[in-house]
């Protein structure tokens, strides 16, 4: 079967770092992407990593070990509205994608 | 960036009848949209892939004849739910892929469906 794995909660206060792990299990893979989904929301876009490796959007970043099939979201410098469920999901070639169960991330004052 | 809508954002409807869900892109052309609903705090689920000009493509589980799907041009997209019941009751989220891009999928906000 397919499966995507990352844990169902996290907390954290301003200004600190948190890191959010994604190991995935598919019969396809192109790509691991992260998306961010706030309450009654639609899901945006965060970021894809392809290759092995850290990829660095502001004060995001990804990073993803295919041979491990494993990836995280490193979110920085943590605010506010950063509260959200975080989704990582598998692109795979010519389909849509598979999510995991997302992680929801509460960020205290 | 690129831009989906959807309509309704949220509708009731009596056990029995019909809902049909539209989903576009505004601003760019989508020859695959997808399907997905999700229950509160959990997962989206894909339900279909749908393809301009073509028949959906279902996810094991989901039954065609319920959840009709057309794609009949490459900014619209509809999810028909037909006599629905109670626990059709979910957030029907739509997304689509830019040509050219495919791993970036830009969803719509959702439609909120409650059958009562």
């Amino acid at each position: 079967g397919q499966s995507l794995e990352q844990p169902s909660e996290v907390t954290a206060v301003e200004g600190a770092i948190v890191q959010i792990n994604c190991t995935y299990q598919t019969s396809g893979f192109y790509g691991l992407s992260w998306y961010q989904q706030h309450d009654g929301g639609a899901p945006t876009f965060l970021s894809y990593n392809a290759l092995d490796g850290l990829e660095e959007t502001g004060r995001f970043s990804s990073f993803l070990s295919r041979s491990d099939s494993y990836g995280y979201l490193l979110l920085q410098e943590l605010q506010m509205k950063d509260s959200a469920s975080y989704f990582c999901a598998v692109n795979q070639a010519g389909t849509a994608l598979i999510f995991g169960k997302g992680t929801t991330l509460s960020v205290s004052s | 960036g690129a831009v989906v809508s959807q309509h309704p954002s949220r509708v009731i409807c009596k056990s029995g009848t019909s809902v049909k869900i539209e989903c576009r892109s505004l601003d760019f052309q989508a020859t695959t949209m997808f399907w997905y609903r999700q229950f509160p705090k959990q997962s989206l689920m894909l339900m279909a892939t749908s393809n301009e000009g073509s028949k959906a493509t279902y996810e094991q589980g989901v039954e065609k004849d319920k959840f009709l799907i057309n794609h009949a041009s490459l900014t619209l997209s509809t999810l028909t739910v037909t006599s629905a019941h109670p626990e059709d009751s979910s957030f029907y989220i739509c997304s689509a892929e830019l040509a050219g891009v495919s791993y970036e999928q830009y969803f719509g906000p959702g439609t909120r469906l409650t059958v009562t």
